[in-house]
């Protein structure tokens, strides 16, 4: 069975610092790999996905097949990026989403 | 153009009531998913429609839970006899075709008492 893991709960930087939510997963086929995020008081969204290679209001992702790892990345956080980040992995197209449990991101001004 | 939606945006109900739970997809998205969001944890899958029929129901928890989508379109997901365990935020989720994002609606928060 596939898992998401993400290994940091809660996760604090300063307004401007490098920002880094890791994900690691478990599956050993090629499955297709998400980060959605949820702002305050508002509902899940995607951010990106691992094969349109896009970047996102800064963020960026790389999947690691060798390290089965997807971490998300961005040099300088912003405070408007405070939000719950969720890795998220499919298996095959038109199957089920499985996600981590999240990481609470708090960017302090 | 109008995102999924969900109703009610909130149920209170007493333990060992029925409570239905309706999620409208986007227009044309012929999967659609429910999820399950207990405090502090990710989304927990339970049913995928594919058009009207079940493609997938291997999440639902037992057999108190059983979800319909008609005509390919609305959903609703039933659950009788309700544990104070069954609170949590229920997610409803709809996708264009197999290859597409799944667009999430603003969840249903359910709390048995």
């Amino acid at each position: 069975a596939q898992r998401v893991t993400q290994p940091e709960k809660l996760l604090s930087v300063f307004k401007g610092a490098p920002v880094e939510l890791k994900c690691n997963y478990s599956y050993s086929g090629s499955p297709e790999l998400f980060w959605y995020v949820q702002y305050s008081r508002q509902r899940l969204q995607l951010l990106l996905r691992h094969i349109s290679r896009e970047s996102i209001k800064g963020f960026t992702a790389d999947l690691n097949k060798g390290e089965t790892s997807f971490h998300l990345k961005k040099p300088f956080a912003q405070e408007e990026d405070s939000a719950m980040y969720y890795c998220a992995l499919r298996r095959t197209s038109g199957s089920r989403l499985t996600f981590g449990e999240g990481t609470q991101l708090t960017v302090n001004p | 153009g109008a995102g999924v939606s969900q109703t009610p945006s909130n149920k209170v109900t007493e333990k060992g009531k029925y409570v239905e739970l309706r999620c409208d997809p986007i227009s044309g998205h012929t999967a659609l998913y429910w999820y399950r969001q207990s405090l502090g944890q990710g989304p927990e899958f339970l049913i995928y429609f594919q058009g009207t029929g079940a493609a997938d129901d291997s999440g639902l928890p037992n057999d108190r839970f059983f979800a319909v989508r008609p005509e390919g379109s609305v959903s609703t997901l039933k659950i009788q006899r309700t544990e104070r365990g069954d609170s949590a935020v229920y997610l409803c989720a709809s996708q264009r075709g197999p290859t597409d994002t799944q667009y999430f609606g603003p969840g249903t928060r359910l709390t048995v008492l």
